[in-house]
This record gives C-alpha cells, structure tokens and sequence, in this order.
C-alpha cells in the first residue's frame, strides 16, 4: 500500500530535550516536505527536500533541522524543542513536477 | 510571494444542501495547480479536487466541484448534497510549478464546515 508514515504519532516532552520525528514513504518520490498546523493559521511549510542531499528551508523552518540521506526517509529534527514548537506536524511527498501531495498521518508535539 | 485567503473561518450547511467555500490567491505566475483538501477529525489530509491553471473547465469530482476564475484569482468549492461525513476543516492550497520552491504547498487558514441534520 502506498504510504507515508510517520513515527511517533503522539510526543510530550519537555523544554530543551532533543528529538526526531520520522517520516518515511514507500512511494519513491523525489520531493518531501514538512508542515506544521496551528489552529487559525492553516498549514506552513517548515522544510522541503527536492531530492537525497538537497533540503531547503520553507516559511518558518526556525529551531528545526532536517537531512535527507535516503531517497524514502526524511526526518524532522527539534534539537532543543520549546513551547512555542507545540503543534501538529505533516511529513508529505510527491513526484516532481507532478501535484499531488500525499500526506502522512500527523504527529501531535506537545513542549512542556 | 503568494499567498492563499480563505475569508470564511466557519460554514454551516444542512444535509442534503449545497454549500459553497471561497477561496482567493495571489500570485504573478501564469501556471500553476490549486487544490482543496479536507481534514475530518481525525486530522488526516484528504485531497478532494484540483485544478491546473492552463485548463479552462472547472474540475468536478462527483459532489465536489469548483468554480475556477483565473482572471478573478478566485477558486471557490462548491458541495452538493451535503452529508454528514462532508463535516470537517477544508483548506485551499496552492502549488507553483516552475522555479525555485517547486511543488510547495501554499496553504489558506481553513473553513470550518459543520454540516446539520
């Protein structure tokens, strides 16, 4: 089945811990891309990948990083998360220059 | 930069009606797609339609459909026979083609739609 996944679905944790969110699809797609949603602010794009080796920053990629090493993984990295990094977090890909996007299931961050 | 304005934060509609969600966007670029995607509370993102800038018919997917004016920059979604399950935040995205970003999703803020029985 094609898919994107990410782990974990839901995190709490605290100030200035470090952590990764994975994100992984089975579809061998070229582009990738992270989201974050905040209510009243729809979805805004933190970094996207165009290719293994090739990641750029989106709208609000501030206290985040990201590598892409292989072609199906793309992981969100919070190397001292904060409160205000609460939110809902999508991993999507796509085929360029095609334009769907299939989005992963999301993951709920919570900073304490 | 462009930019994606959803003007109806909340739409009600009852079952079985029609109802129809705005959506305008901002941009110097002549080609491009614009989508509608649906998220029901289980927060999964569900592309309901899209629609490339260079067709001139409006797409149409069973009850979903959208009233595209390129010149306007004005990309509505209109619901038929509304149900129960179509209850849920709807955003409007845009996606350029060309140049630098290419395939970004631009997203609206959303409209949330509640449909009553």
């Amino acid at each position: 089945e094609a898919q994107v996944t990410q782990n974990p679905r839901y995190l709490i944790t605290v100030t200035g811990k470090k952590l990764t969110v994975t994100c992984s699809q089975n579809m061998n797609h070229e582009y990738m891309s992270w989201y974050r949603q905040d209510p009243g602010l729809g979805l805004r794009q933190i970094y996207y990948s165009m290719n293994v080796e090739v990641t750029d920053k989106g709208d609000v990629p501030e206290g985040y990083k990201v590598s892409r090493k292989e072609k199906r993984n793309f992981p969100l990295i919070l190397e001292s998360p904060s409160p205000n990094q609460t939110s809902l977090y999508f991993c999507a890909s796509s085929f360029i220059p095609t334009y769907e996007q299939y989005f992963g299931p999301g993951t709920r961050l919570t900073v304490t | 930069a462009q930019t994606v304005t959803q003007s109806q934060p909340e739409m009600s509609v009852q079952e079985a009606e029609t109802v129809t969600l705005s959506c305008t966007y901002d941009t110097s670029e002549s080609d491009y797609y614009l989508f509608w995607y649906k998220q029901p509370p289980s927060r999964q993102m569900i592309l309901v339609i899209r629609q490339e800038a260079y067709k001139q018919q409006n797409a149409t997917e069973n009850r979903f459909s959208v009233n595209f004016q390129k010149a306007a920059k004005s990309f509505s979604l209109k619901i038929s026979d509304s149900q129960l399950g179509d209850a849920a935040m709807y955003f409007c995205a845009y996606r350029r083609i060309q140049g630098g970003s290419q395939g970004n999703l631009i997203f609206g803020k959303g409209t949330k739609l509640s449909v009553k029985p």
